[in-house]
């Protein structure tokens, strides 16, 4: 079955601190992805990898295939990055399968 | 920076009814895809497209939907008799090839009564 667990579903930091969300997959995939999802729903793609790290800004992404595990990252979380993150593996490269997210607040 | 662009943004309708969902992708993206997100919980795929047809669809879309890219920019999914447990965020999203990044529009909610 192509589930997609993540997590923690809540998270609560302080400003300035460092986060870690993880995601995990019970079989092989083609390609995995982070999402950003904004109180009024709208979807940004932060991140595809199909293996290593990629970066960008104060977000990273890495994903370890034999493990079948990704995390996103962020350092020096701000208030604005206050949003639904989602895991997402893509099978085929064409269907999807979506986590259930991760609530993530980040307090002043 | 290039955008999908989805309408309306919320829709409503009363159970039985046909409905259309726009899209319009980012212009050199080739691959195209319909996701749904009924209220608090996973986002979904629905199916995805190019090359003018469906390459791949979920056991979600039947018989009742329907996707068309009518005019070469615009990518519509069609309901055909819509149920209130279609009610839901429907979103779009492109890329210019499957091994690349999705763009996604900003969805539609749909609203069956």
């Amino acid at each position: 079955k192509n589930e997609v667990e993540q997590s923690p579903q809540n998270l609560t930091a302080q400003e300035g601190e460092f986060i870690t969300i993880n995601c995990s997959y019970s079989v092989g995939i083609s390609a995995l992805h982070w999402l950003q999802q904004h109180p009024g729903g709208g979807i940004v793609s932060l991140f595809m990898l199909s293996s290593g790290k990629k970066k960008h800004g104060r977000l990273i992404a890495t994903i370890n295939i034999q493990e079948k595990h990704s995390s996103l990252h962020i350092t020096a979380s701000h208030p604005r990055d206050s949003a639904v993150y989602i895991c997402a593996a893509s099978y085929n490269n064409n269907d999807m399968r979506f986590g259930a997210g991760t609530r993530l607040t980040v307090k002043p | 920076e290039p955008e999908v662009t989805q309408t309306p943004s919320h829709q409503v309708t009363q159970m039985g009814q046909e409905v259309i969902l726009r899209c319009v992708p980012i212009s050199n993206h080739l691959y195209f895809y319909w996701y749904r997100q009924i209220l608090g919980q996973k986002v979904e795929f629905l199916v995805s497209f190019y090359n003018n047809e469906i390459s791949e669809k979920s056991e979600i879309f039947d018989d009742q939907f329907s996707v068309e890219r009518p005019d070469g920019s615009n990518f519509t999914l069609k309901i055909r008799s819509t149920k209130l447990e279609d009610s839901a965020m429907y979103f779009c999203a492109s890329s210019e090839d499957r091994n690349y990044g999705y763009t996604f529009g900003s969805g539609t909610r749909l609203t069956v009564v």
